[in-house]
């Protein structure tokens, strides 16, 4: 059964830092891995999505990585802004046959002006 | 706004009691999510659609819970004798079936929050 884990449960960092979100799952045989952002109350914003044949993404400050081998994925925050905060959850899918996302429980981010 | 939207956004319910929640998916969406998240957690995956057909049902959904897509473009989720547990974030979320690229990305809705007194 797969499991998703992510660490640290929270972190909190002064504005204009670089900071990296981790990601951990137990079965590396995954079709997508995508990483999203909710803010408190609301909906999840798709982030970036890495497809299992590829080794990273890059969207603005944002960079995902991913090493399927070792069950890992990344989240790099370059330069980080308050807009920044709020919580960051990873997801992967097991195949190609219905995209079924199996979340880790997130980070929430907080960063300091 | 051409994103999912899900209605309502709030319901407060009396336990025993039913009800129901709509999502409206992309329009050129073919496959619906439904996923489930309590406070703190990452959401749960409770069902989906590919058109009209609900293709797999995880054992989150209970018999009091179905859900519907009748026309395959929106979908309803409904629950009938509501207990306190059920008080969650109930989230939707659509996709396309394939893309070249292999890459489908599932755009998620705003959600409706259920409380159950």
């Amino acid at each position: 059964k797969q499991e998703v884990t992510q660490i640290p449960a929270a972190l909190s960092v002064p504005e204009g830092e670089n900071l990296v979100l981790n990601c951990s799952f137990t079965d590396s045989a995954i079709y997508n891995l995508q990483w999203f952002r909710q803010d408190p109350g609301k909906g999840l914003t798709s982030l970036l999505l890495i497809q299992s044949s590829q080794r990273e993404q890059t969207s603005g400050r944002l960079n995902a990585s991913l090493d399927k081998s070792s069950g890992r994925s990344t989240l790099y925050i370059a330069a980080s802004q308050p807009g920044d905060s709020a919580t960051y959850l990873c997801a992967v899918s097991h195949d190609n046959s219905n995209y079924q996302l199996i979340w880790g429980a997130g980070t929430k981010l907080i960063i300091k002006p | 706004d051409t994103g999912v939207s899900q209605d309502p956004r709030h319901k407060i319910t009396k336990r025993g009691q039913n009800v129901t929640f709509r999502c409206d998916p992309i329009s050129e969406h073919n496959r619906l999510y439904w996923y489930r998240q309590t406070l703190g957690q990452g959401p749960e995956f409770l069902t989906y659609f590919q058109n009209e057909a609900q293709l797999e049902k995880s054992r989150l959904l209970s018999d009091r819970f179905s859900a519907e897509r009748p026309k395959g473009s929106f979908s309803t989720l409904e629950i009938q004798r509501t207990e306190q547990g059920d008080s969650a974030m109930y989230l939707c979320a659509s996709s396309e079936s394939w893309t070249s690229g292999g890459a489908v990305e599932q755009f998620f809705g705003p959600g409706t929050r259920l409380t159950v007194l």
